[in-house]
């Protein structure tokens, strides 16, 4: 099982520029979510999914964008990059929420 | 509001100088508190669910605990490979389907 799989692992951005963050998971989880992970600030969340075409706002959504067509992917938009959205981002997923989520290895975001 | 806050932020110690990491949560209703391990460059990793107070989980030289205000991570006799961020999470009963984290302990282990 290859588990959380989130791609690319860095990414340089210009201010302005648009892209993609992969996620992707072979459990077969129900639930997905996205957090971002700042120094001193822990990790917050940015949008979470309870199942395929079901997704709602965490608590720092502003300036992102999640869909979600397939169990297996969750993908989460920068519509337009800015310096305050650099950070790594963690994608996580779980069968039923209390026995454990299971994390990828984060994309290291960096907005000049 | 749903909050988790643990302290200390940073801790040092000895090669086998035992010590507890606490997560203290303000919550409507506590599905269930969760402890992660995160190595640099790395994400977290989970180690312990608690779901109810009194109930006490071990793993090698890592013990957590529940109360209904506040958790514990004990680590008996540490040994350099214990140095990480120890992250603390809950899972709430209303709101967000999704974890609510604490800040994180940054643990160093001397030899």
């Amino acid at each position: 099982n290859a588990g959380v799989t989130q791609t690319p692992k860095f990414q340089v951005l210009k201010t302005g520029q648009s892209m993609t963050l992969q996620c992707a998971q072979d459990m077969n989880h129900e639930y997905m979510s996205w957090y971002r992970q700042d120094p001193g600030m822990g990790l917050r969340l940015i949008h979470y999914s309870v199942g395929a075409g079901i997704t709602d706002q965490g608590e720092v959504p502003n300036g992102y964008n999640v869909s979600r067509s397939t169990t297996e992917d969750f993908p989460l938009r920068l519509l337009s990059a800015a310096p305050s959205q650099t950070s790594v981002y963690f994608c996580a997923s779980s069968w039923d929420r209390v026995n454990g989520y299971t994390f990828g290895s984060g994309t290291r975001l960096t907005v000049v | 509001e749903d909050q988790v806050t643990q302290s200390p932020e940073a801790l040092r110690l000895q090669e086998g100088e035992s010590s507890s990491l606490n997560c203290s949560y303000t919550v409507s209703g506590l599905r269930g508190l969760f402890w992660y391990r995160q190595d640099p460059g790395k994400g977290p990793e989970f180690l312990f669910t608690l779901y109810s107070a009194g109930e006490e989980k071990e793993k090698e030289r890592l013990k957590a605990t529940l109360t209904k205000k506040e958790s514990f991570l004990h680590i008996t006799a540490p040994k350099p490979e214990d140095s990480a961020t120890y992250l603390c999470a809950g899972d709430m009963d209303t709101g967000r389907r999704a974890l609510t984290f604490g800040s994180g302990t940054r643990l160093q282990v001397q030899p």
